[in-house]
C-alpha cells in the first residue's frame, strides 16, 4: 500500500527566507512522486515531478525537491520565499505500474510575509 | 494546448435539482479523473476511467452521483438530486499513461453552491 505524510500542515515564513515542505512517503515499490501546488481560489498545477531518474529534482519557480529512498522523503525547498508563493502544497504519490491513481497528502499551506 | 476545460465555473442550484458538471480533457490523454474538494475532507477522488471506461467509481458517494464518459474529448458528472452538502468544488484532471509516473493536469474547477 502507498501513503503519504506531510509534516507539516501551515508553515510561515518571511521573504527572503528559505523554504522548507516536509513530505514523507510509505511504498511497497519504487514511486514516482510529485509536488503540486494550489493558489487560492485555482486548481492544482505541477510544480515538478519525479521518476526515478535524478534525485534532486528541479521545478517550477525556483522550487526544487530530493529523493531521499533511506529517508523515504521528499521534501520540497526554495531559496528565498516570494510572497506569490503563498499558497496550499501537495505531496503526491504515483504508482508506476498497475492504475495510474495519484495518493495526495493533506496538503501544506504556506503563508509569506513581508 | 488550452489544458483542461470544465464548465460552468460557477454553479448555484437549489436542492433537489439536477446538475451537470462537463469536462474537456487534455487532446491525446487516456485517463480522466473526477475529484471534490472541501475545506472539511480535503481532495477526494471520485471516480477514474481509462480510455473511456470507468475503472473505480469507489468515492463516489451516493447513487445521486453519476458519471459518463461517451468519448474521448468528453466527460460529464450529475448530481441528481442535488444537496446542500454537495456544495464544493469539482475538479476534472486528464494523464497519459507513460514510462514514468501519471502526472495529472488538473482544470480550473466548477464551484457548485446548493442552497
Amino acid at each position: 500500500a502507498q501513503s503519504v505524510t506531510q509534516l507539516d500542515s501551515h508553515v510561515s515564513v518571511s521573504e527572503g527566507t528559505p523554504v522548507l515542505l516536509r513530505c514523507n512517503y510509505s511504498s511497497s515499490y519504487s514511486p514516482s512522486l510529485f509536488w503540486y501546488v494550489q493558489h487560492p481560489n485555482k486548481g492544482l498545477q505541477l510544480l515538478l515531478k519525479y521518476t526515478s531518474a535524478a534525485t534532486l529534482v528541479k521545478g517550477i519557480n525556483g522550487f526544487e525537491a530530493e529523493f531521499k529512498k533511506s529517508e523515504t522523503s521528499f521534501h520540497l525547498t526554495k531559496p528565498s520565499a516570494h510572497m506569490s508563493d503563498a499558497a496550499e502544497y501537495f505531496c503526491v504519490v504515483s504508482p508506476t505500474r498497475g492504475y495510474n491513481k495519484l495518493i495526495f497528502g493533506a496538503g501544506t499551506r504556506l503563508a509569506v510575509h513581508p | 494546448d488550452a489544458g483542461v476545460i470544465q464548465s460552468p465555473r460557477h454553479e448555484v442550484t437549489e436542492m433537489g435539482q439536477e446538475v451537470t458538471l462537463r469536462c474537456k480533457p487534455i487532446s491525446g490523454h487516456n485517463s480522466l479523473f473526477w475529484y471534490r474538494q472541501t475545506m472539511m475532507r480535503g481532495l477526494e477522488l471520485l471516480i477514474y476511467f481509462n480510455n473511456n471506461v470507468p475503472i473505480d467509481d469507489s468515492g463516489m458517494p451516493e447513487d445521486r452521483f453519476s458519471a459518463k464518459m461517451p468519448n474521448a474529448s468528453f466527460s460529464t458528472l450529475k448530481i441528481q438530486p442535488s444537496e446542500p452538502r454537495d456544495s464544493a468544488v469539482y475538479f476534472c484532471a486528464s494523464s497519459q499513461k507513460g514510462t514514468g509516473g501519471y502526472e495529472q493536469y488538473f482544470g480550473p474547477g466548477t464551484r457548485l453552491t446548493v442552497t
